[in-house]
């Protein structure tokens, strides 16, 4: 079992770039979701993908867009970066519906800092 | 909207304290619930889940947690800490049944502090 890994662990953008986060779903699961989770909150659910599409998304714009490949693995894109999208970035993996049995695996993050 | 309350933002123990950490929600159908706990620079690690059956949950390392339906609650107690259990411990949510596509609702967290 390899568990989720994420890419970079840390990164330091500016104002209006382009960002791509990437994440390894743990072997054996077929669905990753992402989360946003600023300083001091919760994490905040973005999108999750299942067979390469959106399966539900959460309350962010549209700039925030993800991928997801044949081998599970995923990407988060995020457009037109503002200071409020410096954040911890988790990205989580799981069997879709059977989440009540295996739960989630998280990976530690990738830690954005828009400048 | 679904949402989870956490009511203590840091709590502050001595080791062999007992602790108990407050979670609400809300929302008024079936719920799964899940306690996390993110320990510094490490990953979020599931500590226990209730899905049904027994409302009195016991998860690793000692904790246990109690769902109490008509309170739309469950909290997280462990009977005496250790200074290790110095971390991050969030609350989340999760509406069941069609539809839902089992995205985690997440309370604030709650920061546990042990003097050892």
């Amino acid at each position: 079992e390899t568990g989720v890994t994420q890419s970079p662990t840390h990164l330091i953008k500016t104002r209006g770039q382009q960002v791509t986060l990437r994440c390894s779903s743990q072997s054996g699961h077929n669905t990753v979701s992402w989360y946003q989770q600023a300083l001091g909150q919760g994490p905040q659910f973005i999108f999750q993908y299942y067979r390469e599409e959106e399966n539900g998304r959460g309350n962010f714009p549209p700039r925030f867009s993800g991928l997801q490949f044949p081998n599970y693995s995923s990407e988060l894109n995020v457009n037109a970066l503002e200071l409020d999208d410096s954040a911890l970035y988790l990205c989580a993996s799981s069997l879709l519906r059977a989440y009540t049995m295996e739960g989630y695996t998280f990976g530690s993050g990738t830690r954005l800092t828009v400048v | 909207a679904q949402s989870v309350s956490q009511h203590n933002h840091h709590v502050i123990l001595s080791e062999a304290a007992s602790l108990e950490l407050g979670c609400n929600y809300s929302y008024g159908g079936t719920v799964n619930l899940f306690w996390y706990v993110q320990y510094p620079g490490q990953h979020l690690q599931l500590l226990l889940k209730y899905f049904s059956g027994d409302p009195l949950v016991k998860g690793i390392k000692g904790f246990e947690a109690e769902f109490i339906k008509s309170k739309f609650s469950f909290n997280l107690r462990k009977p005496s800490v250790q200074w290790s259990d110095t971390a991050e411990y969030f609350c989340a949510v999760v509406p069941a049944g069609g539809g839902s596509q089992g995205n985690l609702i997440f309370g604030k967290g709650t920061k546990l502090s042990v003097k050892p």
